[in-house]
């Protein structure tokens, strides 16, 4: 099967200026997943689409940072206005359940450096 | 609240040599606990996974990780390890009620001289 796709890979802002990040998940996932992986450390969940509608948010900084999955299919998350720190890989991922057991698969990730 | 520690930032092993890479975890309940890893320029991949039943479980690559319910621990173990290794790898866990929410630890930098 095909696995979840991201683009750009790759992408270099200004501070203030607005980018977006598209994800397109594995064929049948119902959930979806954006993390942020600042370097050195672990992918850091930012939120969590069921389908279309919203799981959790609650690491999401919220005055900046957007997503949705209007057809719960792609997702898009986009950063308005973007900060130094918001440098980092923002990585999509997609899960299959079966009986209960939950397994991500990861795309390849957006590297943005905010300069 | 959930959260994994990974001790070792970096490791460096010769080819050959033995692999154990420590993971604790914290969480009360019930709980499903991963192995990650992610190759240069490659996007992350399940290495190994426990839900239940036999606490040793074997993954890709001959890989395997023990879980230690009274140690809060998942370590991931290799006999011998090859060039082929060097890695990032991450411990992850999930559970209770929020089973498909998992939580990341900060990674451990595998770097093996040939």
């Amino acid at each position: 099967e095909a696995g979840v796709a991201q683009s750009p890979r790759y992408k270099i802002i200004e501070k203030r200026q607005s980018v977006a990040f598209w994800c397109n998940p594995i064929s049948g996932h119902a959930t979806l997943y954006w993390y942020q992986q600042i370097l050195g450390q672990g992918p850091k969940l930012l939120i969590q689409f069921q389908n279309n509608g919203v799981v959790d948010d609650s690491q999401l900084p919220k005055d900046r940072f957007s997503a949705e999955r209007l057809k719960g299919v792609d997702s898009t998350l986009k950063i308005q206005p973007a900060k130094l720190e918001d440098s980092a890989v923002y990585l999509c991922a997609s899960q299959r359940q079966a009986m209960g057991i939950y397994e991500q698969y990861f795309g390849p990730g957006t590297r943005l450096t905010v300069t | 609240a959930q959260s994994v520690s990974q001790h070792n930032h970096h490791v460096i092993l010769s080819e050959a040599a033995s692999l154990e890479l420590g993971c604790n975890y914290s969480y009360g309940g019930t709980v499903n606990l991963f192995w990650y890893v992610q190759y240069p320029g490659q996007h992350l991949q399940l290495l190994l996974k426990y839900f239940s039943g036999d606490p040793l479980v074997k993954g890709i690559k001959g890989f395997e990780a023990e879980f230690i319910k009274s140690k809060f621990s998942f370590n991931l173990r290799k006999p011998s390890v090859q060039w082929s290794d060097t890695a990032e790898y991450f411990c992850a866990v999930s559970g209770g009620s929020s089973a498909s929410k998992i939580i990341f630890g900060s990674g451990t930098r595998l770097s093996i001289r040939p």
